[in-house]
């Protein structure tokens, strides 16, 4: 079974500052994809970014990259220069080819306050 | 293509009432899944199909619960007898094959039990 934990319920910085939101998983597959999605108040959930697992390279999208520590099984997000845009929850997601269905974590609430 | 689409947004209904709600998705897109959102939390797998075909439902569809999809287009998931532990945000999403670059979501139906 795969298992997502996200450990920071709430996290809150000023504007234009970086922030990075954790997240572990649990896995016994080898191929398996990994995803931060945002989920903007009232608003549908939105794909970040996404990892495979068999890169060793981090992925990054703009403003948005993660920190993808395989044998540690974590995978962070790291926000740069984050904006008033940003602020939404924040859901940190499993693929595995086996499991065939993503798994998500609890969720981090992000604020960015000007 | 406008995206994956739900309705109704928000639905609230009587206890023991059943409802019906309908998720257009992505027209390429062979597979859609139906999730489970309560307030705070990520978001929980009910079932998924790959065209018209059922592949797995969570242990959380009760018998209450049963989804479709004719043609392998829309899907349709009904709740019968409504219970306040139904109340939830019901999400859809699509993807194509397996899901590997990240599945699209809809905006979700909001149901109230009352």
């Amino acid at each position: 079974a795969q298992t997502v934990t996200q450990s920071q319920p709430e996290m809150s910085v000023q504007e234009a500052e970086t922030v990075t939101l954790s997240c572990t998983y649990d896995t016994s597959e080898n191929n398996y994809y990994l995803f931060w999605y945002k989920q903007p108040p009232s608003r549908q959930m939105i794909l970040v970014i996404r990892q495979e697992a068999y890169k060793q390279q981090n992925a990054t999208e703009n403003r948005f990259s993660v920190n993808f520590q395989k044998a540690a099984k974590s995978f962070s997000l790291k926000i740069s220069d984050s904006q008033l845009g940003d602020t939404a929850m924040y859901f940190c997601a499993s693929l595995g080819r086996g499991a065939q269905k993503l798994v998500f974590g609890q969720g981090t609430r992000l604020t960015i306050n000007p | 293509d406008t995206g994956v689409s739900q309705n109704p947004r928000h639905k609230i209904t009587k206890r023991g009432q059943n409802v019906t709600f309908r998720c257009d998705p992505i027209s390429e897109h062979n597979r859609l899944y139906w999730y489970r959102q309560t307030l705070g939390q990520g978001p929980e797998f009910l079932t998924y199909f790959q065209n018209e075909a059922q592949l797995e439902k969570s242990r959380l569809l009760s018998d209450r619960f049963s989804a479709e999809r004719p043609k392998g287009s829309f899907s349709t998931l009904e709740i019968q007898r409504t219970e306040q532990g139904d109340s939830a945000m019901y999400l859809c999403a699509s993807s194509l094959d397996g899901g590997a670059y990240g599945y699209t979501f809809g905006s979700g139906t909001r149901l109230t039990v009352v």
